[in-house]
């Protein structure tokens, strides 16, 4: 079965800062990887999803994640944080059916809180 | 315009009553999903459907139930027999077996054991 760490709990950093938020999965075959964000209350949006091909993905907000299989990774980063990017962040990796397609029964990992100081 | 509805968005319940919440989807997916979320625990998949009149068991599926009786609709159950029941619900759907896996989040139900 697949799972998900995200070792940080909780990342404070500066407006402006950079910023990574770590992600380790462990899956058999090849991992289908997700990044998503949750404000307080609300439900889950995706930022950016990897398949197959380039290992470094682009997603919303200018948020961008390398996948690297050799670390079991897919660490998210943004070069400069606004103080909207406060929120819930979420790693998740996708399962394959008997049919060898993904679909979206996604295990999750434990979130990591970022508070953004202006 | 397209997206997940639930309802209600709060919810306080007595112990020994069940309880339903809503979930309401116009995006013509296939798939739909219930997870429950606690605080430091992430996403924990409770069950899935992805057609219509069968659903699947997920993780932690002990005290709940549901139906899918229609495409557009996936209502949960919290039973008596939930022993901890307080918790952010959250429905979701894809398109389906489809290779992207990419979920759609309705808002959550918040549902508090007094």
């Amino acid at each position: 079965a697949q799972s998900v760490t995200q070792p940080d709990i909780h990342i404070t950093v500066s407006e402006g800062a950079s910023l990574e938020l770590r992600c380790n999965y462990s899956y058999g075959a090849t991992p289908y990887l997700f990044w998503y964000v949750q404000s307080p209350g609300q439900g889950l949006q995706l930022l950016l999803k990897y398949f197959s091909g380039d290992t470094l993905v682009q997603g919303i907000k200018g948020f961008e994640a390398e996948f690297k299989r050799s670390q079991s990774s897919f660490n998210l980063r943004k070069p400069s944080v606004h103080w909207s990017d406060a929120a819930e962040y979420f790693c998740a990796v996708g399962a394959l059916n008997a049919g060898g397609t993904s679909y979206g029964k996604l295990t999750f990992g434990q979130g990591t809180i970022l508070t953004v100081h202006p | 315009d397209g997206g997940i509805t639930q309802s209600p968005k709060y919810l306080f319940r007595k112990e020994g009553q069940n309880v339903t919440l809503s979930c309401e989807q116009n995006l013509n997916h296939d798939a739909m999903y219930w997870y429950r979320q606690d605080p430091g625990q992430g996403l924990r998949l409770i069950y899935y459907s992805q057609i219509v009149n069968d659903f699947q068991k997920g993780d932690i599926a002990e005290g709940y139930s549901v139906s899918r009786e229609k495409k557009e609709s996936f209502p949960l159950t919290v039973t008596s027999a939930q022993k901890n029941p307080t918790a952010f619900y959250l429905c979701a759907s894809s398109i389906g077996t489809s290779a992207t896996g990419e979920l759609f989040f309705g808002e959550g139900s918040r549902l508090t054991v007094l």
